[in-house]
């Protein structure tokens, strides 16, 4: 069965440092990989996805995240946070499926300091 | 960008009662969902529908539960008889093809007293 790990339940950061959100995943093949943000009263926005191809993926609003096959990985990075990026973050583990279901981790919720 | 509507943005209903959950997926989608996340944990997913059938439900899914497409527009959740337990924020979600983007929508929140 497949699953997703986001080991921190919060991260705090000050507006202008870096970010990475970790996320370990549990998959039997090769997983399609997600990563989602949902802000207060939102609905869930695709930031990025890895499907296949290079391992470091880019996305919206200037985060990338980076797929580790050797460590079961696909942490989110942004180089710069600003204070509209504090939301909750959730990484998703999907199957290529008549479904198609995605499996999300518990999420990070992250807090922007000015 | 196309959206994802979901309709009421809120519901409160008493335990036992019946609720329709309402969603308009993207126009030119084919495949369509249903997740749920229960404060403070995770999102979890309830049921797929391609092509007028589901394609696949979770455990979650159970009896009480029920997907349709009535018209071609909307795609519904109805829960028969709502136990406090289903007590959660409702996602429609939707996609054009397996392997494309999914949309999900801003969510129903339900409150059974």
């Amino acid at each position: 069965a497949q699953s997703v790990t986001q080991p921190d339940i919060h991260i705090t950061v000050s507006e202008g440092a870096s970010l990475e959100l970790r996320c370990n995943y549990s998959y039997g093949a090769t997983p399609y990989l997600f990563w989602y943000v949902q802000s207060p009263g939102q609905g869930l926005q695709l930031l990025l996805k890895y499907f296949s191809g290079d391992t470091l993926v880019q996305g919206i609003k200037g985060f990338e995240a980076e797929f580790k096959r050797s460590q079961s990985s696909f942490n989110l990075r942004k180089p710069s946070v600003h204070w509209s990026d504090a939301a909750e973050y959730f990484c998703a583990v999907g199957a290529q499926a008549a479904g198609n279901k995605l499996t999300f981790g518990g999420g990070t919720r992250v807090l922007v300091k000015p | 960008e196309p959206e994802v509507t979901q309709t009421p943005s809120h519901q409160v209903t008493q335990m036992g009662q019946e609720v329709i959950l309402r969603c308009v997926p993207i126009s030119n989608h084919l495949y369509f969902y249903w997740y749920r996340q229960i404060l403070g944990q995770k999102v979890e997913f309830l049921v797929s529908f391609y092509n007028n059938e589901i394609s696949e439900k979770s455990e979650i899914f159970d009896d009480q539960f029920s997907v349709e497409r009535p018209d071609g527009s909307n795609f519904t959740l109805k829960i028969r008889s709502t136990k406090l337990e289903d007590s959660a924020m409702y996602f429609c979600a939707s996609r054009f093809g397996i392997n494309e983007k999914l949309f999900f929508g801003s969510g129903t929140q339900l409150s059974v007293l």
